[in-house]
């Protein structure tokens, strides 16, 4: 069964350094999503994209973050300069237009220190 | 903004017995969807089930199931013979489905424990 994929499983960072999250949706998906979870905390939206461009982003989704689709099967974030509470885990998700759910890849645990 | 709230940090379940799940909702919208996902140890979050809110039927998905009460905006979770492989935490999650947007709301979860 096709599976939204991400990379990597686990990345440690320094504060004030550049990361790039990745994703791979599944392939005929045409909605693309990033949330993250704090530890013990809950889910959290952050953006949303569509057509090549964002459709909505949630005011976590700052200046100091992006996204991109630099190809046909990636999805990217980038975090411009990392901070202590960016520490979290990160979830890619897709979503076809048929189809009311979306599908989640199993997460970037995102450490800054 | 719409809301989700799971008032039960934690449950458990005896194996082979039934769990109920709750999961409250406010919104001032008619149509949305509401889901259930479920994020094991490993913490991918993999969906469980689904409803549309226009559907009066409640879903199953074998041994899982909902209670959907629209008017009390009210959607638990059903799990009939727990396993092992259940014990995971659960998020409860509405989504629009009118005015464009995308984003899942989700509950701070429950963590069921499943006994052996």
């Amino acid at each position: 069964e096709p599976e939204v994929t991400q990379t990597p499983s686990h990345q440690v960072t320094q504060m004030g350094q550049e990361v790039i999250l990745r994703c791979v949706p599944i392939s005929n998906h045409l909605y693309f999503y990033w949330y993250r979870q704090i530890l013990g905390q809950k889910v959290e939206f952050l953006v949303s994209f569509y057509n090549n461009e964002i459709s909505e982003k949630s005011e976590i989704f700052d200046d100091q973050f992006s996204v991109e689709r630099p190809d046909g099967s990636n999805f990217t974030l980038k975090i411009r300069s990392t901070k202590l509470e960016d520490s979290a885990m990160y979830f890619c998700a897709s979503r076809d237009d048929r189809r009311t759910e979306a599908f989640f890849g199993q997460g970037t645990r995102l450490t800054v220190v | 903004a719409q809301t989700v709230t799971q008032s039960q940090p934690e449950m458990s379940v005896q194996e082979a017995e039934t769990v109920t799940l709750s999961c409250t909702y406010d919104t001032s919208e008619s149509d949305y969807y509401l889901f259930w996902y479920k994020q094991p140890p490993s913490r991918q979050m993999i969906l469980v089930i689904r409803q549309e809110a226009y559907k009066q039927q409640n879903a199953t998905e074998n041994r899982f199931s909902v209670n959907f009460q629209k008017a009390a905006k009210s959607f638990s979770l059903k799990i009939s013979d727990s396993q092992l492989g259940d014990a995971a935490m659960y998020f409860c999650a509405y989504r629009s489905a009118q005015g464009g947007s995308e984003k899942l709301v989700f509950g701070k979860g429950t963590k069921l424990t499943v006994n052996p």
